[in-house]
């Protein structure tokens, strides 16, 4: 069954530290990945998705379908990223994004 | 642009009842998805429309259950409430469902008496 897990409940770092967030799936065929980040009272919004290879307020992520890993990274926190971080699969139904299968979420702190 | 409105924003019923949520998605996006949140199992895939036809569901059981108008407006709907699904409920919209970017509402949070 597809899957996302998130090994890190919280995450704490100091500010201009490096941050990794943990995300592993598990899904049969090629899946379609993403970062979803709350903000403190915002909504739930979309940070990247893998097939952009883009960088979104200095974050990325690279899909490694040998480890079935898809890890979120910045080289150097800012107070502004502190937020509840998802990572999300597309669900199974083929031509259709708009079931999403979400990891538990990482909260990050940044501590200044 | 108008984000995604969820009514209502909190409401508590008691064991048995039914309730209904409703959402109006971003102004020209035709699909609407919606996820059930908790502590516990995090957010979790109930269905999404596309033009009026639900075109994916989850895995929740038959009490659960939606529809979608033709201005894309969106309900859902739990009958026979339970403890357990006290939750925050979460709409989400995309023009057509077809690239991962969702946008979200602020939820309709439901307590169970």
């Amino acid at each position: 069954a597809q899957r996302v897990t998130q090994p890190e409940k919280l995450l704490s770092v100091f500010k201009g530290a490096p941050v990794e967030l943990k995300c592993n799936y598990s899904y049969s065929g090629s899946p379609e990945l993403f970062w979803y980040v709350q903000y403190s009272r915002q909504r739930l919004q979309l940070l990247l998705r893998h097939i952009s290879r883009e960088s979104i307020k200095g974050f990325t992520a690279d899909l490694n379908k040998g480890e079935t890993s898809f890890h979120l990274k910045k080289p150097f926190a800012q107070e502004e990223d502190s937020a509840m971080y998802y990572c999300a699969l597309s669900g199974p139904y083929g031509g259709s994004q708009g079931n999403l299968i979400f990891g538990k979420g990482t909260k990050l702190s940044v501590k200044p | 642009k108008a984000g995604v409105t969820q009514t209502p924003r909190y409401l508590i019923k008691t064991r048995g009842q039914q309730v209904t949520l409703s959402c109006s998605p971003i102004s020209g996006h035709r699909s609407v998805s919606w996820y059930q949140q908790t502590p516990g199992q995090g957010l979790q895939f109930l269905f999404e429309y596309f033009s009026e036809t639900q075109r994916n569901k989850g895995n929740f059981p038959g009490r659960f259950s939606g529809r979608q108008f033709s201005n894309s407006r969106s309900e859902m709907n739990v009958s026979t409430l339970e403890l357990g699904d006290s939750a925050l409920y979460l709409c989400a919209s995309s023009l057509t469902g077809t690239t991962g970017e969702l946008f979200f509402g602020e939820g309709s949070r439901l307590t169970v008496l």
